[in-house]
């Protein structure tokens, strides 16, 4: 089993600000398949990136994904009040279990 | 639009069994490429996936390994939706409950969740 880690645990930002987030895998995931999701209180997570770095439909272009092997990034570009959540990476390798990371939060500074 | 609808008793006694059905609108089981899966999420295990379902040329499941003797999800086409059931639950399976369809390598789309609470 895929084992993620994700860095900082929380990120105390300003809007306005770039946000880096980190997500690092045990081994080598397959195909570069890392999603990064992102969610608020008492919603479901919805998927920002997939593929490590391809924005899903809907998804502003500040959200942008990049890495390899294991590891890999999400950067807000300038931060939104909006986007101040909970944000998790999860791959998706050759075969199941589809694991989680136990994800960043983002606060307002 | 790809919509998922989750229905399920919040509340389960242990040892008894958690089931819960998630209708799909707007897709259907034969698109070419999805799965559907089952997923919670808790304090103490964050997110996990449980399981998926999906066809290709015949049926498929699979599931997380701490789970296989307990779990069952299958499709029911006639209704366009899928079920979740769960046997033997503890307060351990307390928990979020989410349906969410696979599709390139990504969870996409999500049901709104199921808070399931196991007590007495």
């Amino acid at each position: 089993e895929i084992v993620l880690t994700q860095s900082p645990g929380t990120l105390s930002l300003s809007p306005g600000e770039r946000a880096t987030l980190s997500c690092r895998a045990s081994q080598t995931i397959t195909g570069s398949l890392l999603a990064w999701f992102q969610q608020k209180p008492g919603l479901p997570p919805r998927l920002l990136i997939y593929g490590a770095s391809r924005r899903a439909p809907g998804i502003p272009d500040r959200f942008s994904g990049y890495g390899s092997g294991t590891d890999f990034t999400l950067t807000i570009s300038r931060l939104e009040p909006e986007d101040f959540a909970v944000y998790y990476c999860q791959q998706f390798g050759s075969s199941p279990p589809f694991t989680f990371g136990p994800g960043t939060k983002v606060d307002i500074k | 639009q790809v919509q998922l609808h989750q229905s399920g008793p919040g509340l389960v006694s242990p040892s008894q069994t958690l089931s819960l059905a998630c209708a799909i609108s707007g897709d259907s089981f034969f698109t070419d490429g999805v799965a559907w899966n089952w997923i919670r999420q808790s304090p103490s295990r964050g997110l996990e996936w449980l399981g998926r379902t999906y066809f290709r040329s015949k049926w498929y499941n699979e599931y997380a390994e701490s789970l296989k003797s307990r779990i069952t999800i299958n499709p029911d086409t006639s209704k366009n939706q899928f079920s979740l059931q769960l046997n033997s639950v503890t307060p351990e399976d307390t928990a979020m409950y989410y349906c969410a369809r696979g599709r390139y390598s990504s969870f996409d789309f999500w049901g709104q969740g199921t808070m399931v609470t196991v007590s007495s």
